[in-house]
């Protein structure tokens, strides 16, 4: 029930185009769904979040979609960039301390 | 990244040996944690930290132990390394205060157990 599930494994996007990744997740107890964007040899960096009471959150071209009935969220990047290439995880907050990530999405994107 | 450093960045090791990684911080944040990444996994917390000598098990915690005898320092235990054990450790910090708060990660370390 703590699980986050996360899909696609890998994602291949022409540039330009709209990815999209997603997450589902059990426990209702979790209360801040963070995404997190990772290069080759760094640690993840926040990239962006969304809080369950608020059902969209756009920061530039990366948009968060929260379906709070559906347990799902959402990752779209519109006009991805060969820049945006990385993986992602979604994670999910519980007991005000701890985050449980998803497994991860391989973000290629092709000039 | 600023304010939070991981050593050593590499290691390998030999089966049944105990290694230390270690965290530290400036941020002066209460909260630390480690993470293992394994391709298919995810990050996988193994402990963590919520203030000098306050610590608890994560999901994966079988095999290790830590330390946090000061709140800049965090120690991660692999007391007798196996290959299941090989894999890229993150240790993380968070203010929990901050109302939208997101963990800070470090570097990582690719640990090899040979």
């Amino acid at each position: 029930q703590q699980q986050v599930k996360q899909s696609p494994q890998s994602l291949i996007v022409q540039k330009g185009g709209i990815s999209i990744i997603n997450c589902a997740y059990e426990n209702t107890a979790f209360d801040y769904f963070p995404w997190y964007q990772q290069f080759p040899g760094k640690g993840p960096a926040l990239l962006i979040a969304i809080r369950p009471d608020v059902s969209e959150k756009k920061e530039g071209r990366f948009t968060i979609s929260f379906n709070k009935s559906a347990k799902q969220f959402s990752l779209h990047i519109m006009d991805s960039q060969p820049g945006d290439s990385a993986t992602y995880f979604c994670a999910a907050r519980l007991d005000t301390d701890k985050l449980i990530f998803g497994t991860g999405t391989r973000l290629q994107v092709f000039p | 990244d600023a304010g939070i450093t991981q050593s050593p960045r590499h290691k390998v090791t030999e089966t049944g040996t105990p290694v230390t990684l270690r965290c530290h911080q400036t941020e002066n944040h209460r909260y630390m944690y480690w993470y293992r990444q394994d391709p298919g996994h995810g990050l996988r917390l193994i402990h963590y930290s919520y203030g000098v000598k306050d610590t608890d098990k994560g999901e994966v915690s079988d095999g290790y132990s830590v330390s946090r005898s000061k709140t800049e320092d965090f120690l991660l235990t692999l007391e007798s390394a196996t290959s299941s054990q090989t894999s890229v450790y993150f240790c993380a910090i968070s203010d929990a205060r901050r109302a939208n708060y997101g963990y800070t990660f470090g570097s990582g370390t690719r640990l090899t157990v040979v």
